[in-house]
């Protein structure tokens, strides 16, 4: 079955400490996508991959960092949270031409105390 | 100004109403529009897009796109307790990224 999985679902950390968000997906698809949501508000694009060894920035500035080494796995890097970057993370993938189709994982609820 | 405005609700109906959700937006660029639903703690999934200006029906769903009014609804007949959830709209110009409203949360009573 073709799907997209993120862990942890979770996650409480103190501030300082290194994360890595982890995102896979087993439907071969091109683009992959990291969104921000806070509750109540909308999907804020935070970095995106076009293929293998291709990563952009998204329009919310963040201080994570993202790698695109196999075509199924794209995590997300934080060297130090901070309280700040308490929010969910949103992980999703599309085809290369069909990019308002986006699949999206359950999610990651990260809290930073 | 936000590039796509679309009411928080939350929006409340009985089982078997006629509900209708919308966006506005202000990027005239926009081509493609989706209407996403998000159920509690689980991703968004793609319920139907539209190019361009005009009507698409799926079931129960019917969108529909006015780009002279830069305006898009999602109808949903017969309104069933398990289309409860947030509702967003989003919207591709151009450069292929996508543009997302805030969601409007939606609550079928039965």
């Amino acid at each position: 079955e073709a799907d997209i999985y993120q862990t942890p679902r979770y996650l409480v950390i103190g501030t300082g400490k290194k994360i890595t968000l982890e995102c896979s997906q087993t439907m071969g698809h091109d683009k992959m996508y990291w969104y921000q949501q806070d509750p109540g508000m909308e999907l804020h694009l935070i970095h995106y991959s076009y293929g293998v060894n291709s990563t952009e920035k998204g329009d919310l500035s963040s201080e994570s960092t993202v790698s695109r080494i196999r075509t199924e796995h794209f995590p997300l890097t934080l060297e130090s949270a901070r309280p700040s970057h308490t929010s969910q993370y949103l992980c999703a993938s599309s085809r290369r031409e069909h990019n308002y189709e986006q699949y999206f994982g359950p999610g990651t609820r990260l809290t930073v105390t | 100004q936000k590039e796509v405005e679309q009411d928080p609700g939350p929006l409340s109906v009985p089982e078997g109403a006629i509900v209708s959700l919308n966006c506005t937006y202000s990027n005239s660029a926009f081509q493609y529009f989706m209407w996403y639903r998000q159920y509690s703690r689980k991703g968004p999934e793609l319920l139907m897009y539209t190019y361009s200006s005009g009507n698409k029906e799926d079931g129960r769903f019917t969108a529909q796109v006015d780009k002279s009014s830069k305006y898009i609804s999602l109808f949903i007949r017969d309104s069933q307790p398990s289309d409860s959830a947030t509702y967003l709209c989003a919207m591709r110009n151009a450069g292929n990224m996508l543009t997302f409203g805030g969601g409007t949360r939606l609550m079928v009573k039965p």
